[in-house]
């Protein structure tokens, strides 16, 4: 089966630093994903991660530790349009799971 | 990057009518495409692969005679909601994956289609 946790909702402050946490089990592992949703619109594309590490892009970084199962998302200089959810996503020997996302919310 | 449209992106329906969702690759052919549904505050279920020429394929607990999916062309999939009924109110979301002469790991998402059956 496949399995994805993420917390429900957090909150952080404007210019701060927030680390959203995933952890995951999946039949097969071909990528990790992160995406931004807003309220009432689609998911973004975020970042993708397929090997260990940190991608880093921007005020956006991810991380990813395959032999954990484990991924976070970084979020640097919070600017208050950054509140929405925050969806984490694998893809193992089928398309996209998505984690139930973390709503964060952006405060002054 | 790759744009991916659904139209409409909202409906109205009466119970026991039916409707069609339109999602369309604008800028890149897909062979392959997803149909996602979420509920309010609950994050994307997939319901289906659907596969340019070929039958889609259903996720477990999907009626596929109730969400009938159409891949005809490599850039349309048609995802129609048969005797639609309140419980089926949802956002229907698409998205396309990337083919050759692209990064192929991305889905590209389309804007969403907010069905409500009254």
């Amino acid at each position: 089966g496949q399995n994805i946790d993420q917390p429900t909702e957090m909150t952080a402050t404007e210019g701060a630093i927030v680390q959203i946490n995933c952890t995951y089990q999946t039949s097969g592992f071909n990528g990790l994903f992160w995406y931004q949703q807003h309220a009432g619109e689609a998911p973004t594309f975020l970042s993708y991660n397929v090997l260990d590490g940190l991608e880093e892009k921007g005020r956006f970084s991810s991380f990813l530790s395959r032999s954990k199962g484990y991924s976070y998302l970084l979020l640097k200089e919070l600017q208050m349009k950054d509140s929405a959810s925050y969806l984490c996503a694998v893809r193992g020997n089928t398309p996209l799971v998505f984690g139930k996302g973390t709503r964060l919310s952006v405060i002054a | 990057g790759a744009v991916v449209s659904q139209h409409p992106s909202w409906v109205i329906c009466k119970s026991g009518t039916s409707v069609k969702i339109e999602c369309r690759s604008l800028d890149f052919q897909a062979t392959t495409m997803f149909w996602y549904r979420q509920f309010p505050k609950q994050s994307l279920m997939l319901m289906a692969t659907s596969n340019e020429g070929s039958k889609a394929t259903y996720e477990q607990g999907v009626e596929k005679d109730k969400f009938l999916i159409n891949h005809a062309s490599l850039t349309l999939s048609t995802l129609t909601v048969t005797s639609a009924h309140p419980e089926d109110s949802s956002f229907y979301i698409c998205s396309a994956r990337v083919t050759s002469g692209r990064a192929v790991y991305e889905q590209y998402f389309g804007p969403g289609t907010r069905l409500t059956v009254t």
